[in-house]
């Protein structure tokens, strides 16, 4: 089992609509950070998160430290919102522990 | 937030050059910045963790001499992909921080093609 899990790993969504991505880890950490990543490969770094919730125009992450889980919200979903979004932990040591992406795909 | 910048975002090289990489931190210093390789639909591998003014250390596989690392300043760390061939062709992205216990700020990725 791997130390965090993303679900769903592959999500197609009309436009409009509402998405979350979860993802759950089993180590403890001192951060988690959500990235983007489009077709073309950039990495875009979207939150950094320790605790509670933050937002930023159309997405919103939340954390929950004692149930070991982060989701992150696309409000009003768009086509250019389809990348593959990747949950990364931070353990306090150096090495980030990586989830294996969730693939969206939002449809015009 | 931080800002990280990777220079070039894609370079197209012929077999058997030498590739360099930069990572930058553009608005702190960073004493520690790691090297991360993406193969196709697969997850980040860290590569190596890159300290300024010391050796970097390299994770089990990694070739030392195929992938050399320096990082001389608190700002820059390099990466060269010594002798390329096409299997070396990936994504190679950096993150840095203020050192190694603090979260890291991701740089946006460096796409490599061997011809």
């Amino acid at each position: 089992k791997n130390e965090v899990e993303q679900s769903p790993q592959n999500l197609t969504a009309q436009e409009g609509e509402f998405i979350t991505i979860n993802c759950s880890y089993s180590v403890g950490i001192s951060a988690l950070h959500w990235l983007q990543q489009h077709p073309g490969g950039g990495i875009v770094s979207l939150f950094m998160l320790s605790s509670g919730k933050k937002k930023h125009g159309r997405l919103i992450a939340t954390i929950n430290i004692q149930e070991k889980h982060s989701s992150l919200h696309i409000t009003a979903s768009h086509p250019r919102d389809s990348a593959v979004y990747i949950c990364a932990v931070f353990p306090g040591t150096y090495k980030y522990i990586f989830g294996t992406g969730t693939r969206l795909k939002v449809l015009a | 937030g931080a800002v990280v910048s990777q220079h070039p975002s894609r370079v197209i090289c012929k077999s058997g050059t030498s590739v360099k990489i930069e990572c930058r931190s553009l608005d702190f210093q960073a004493t520690t910045m790691f090297w991360y390789r993406q193969f196709p639909k697969q997850s980040l591998m860290l590569m190596a963790t890159s300290n300024e003014g010391s050796k970097a250390t390299y994770e089990q596989g990694v070739e030392k001499d195929k992938f050399l690392i320096n990082h001389a300043s608190l700002t820059l760390s390099t990466l060269t992909v010594t002798s390329a061939h096409p299997e070396d062709s990936s994504f190679y992205i950096c993150s840095a921080g203020r050192d190694s216990s603090e979260t890291q700020y991701f740089g946006p990725g460096t796409r490599l093609l061997v011809l």
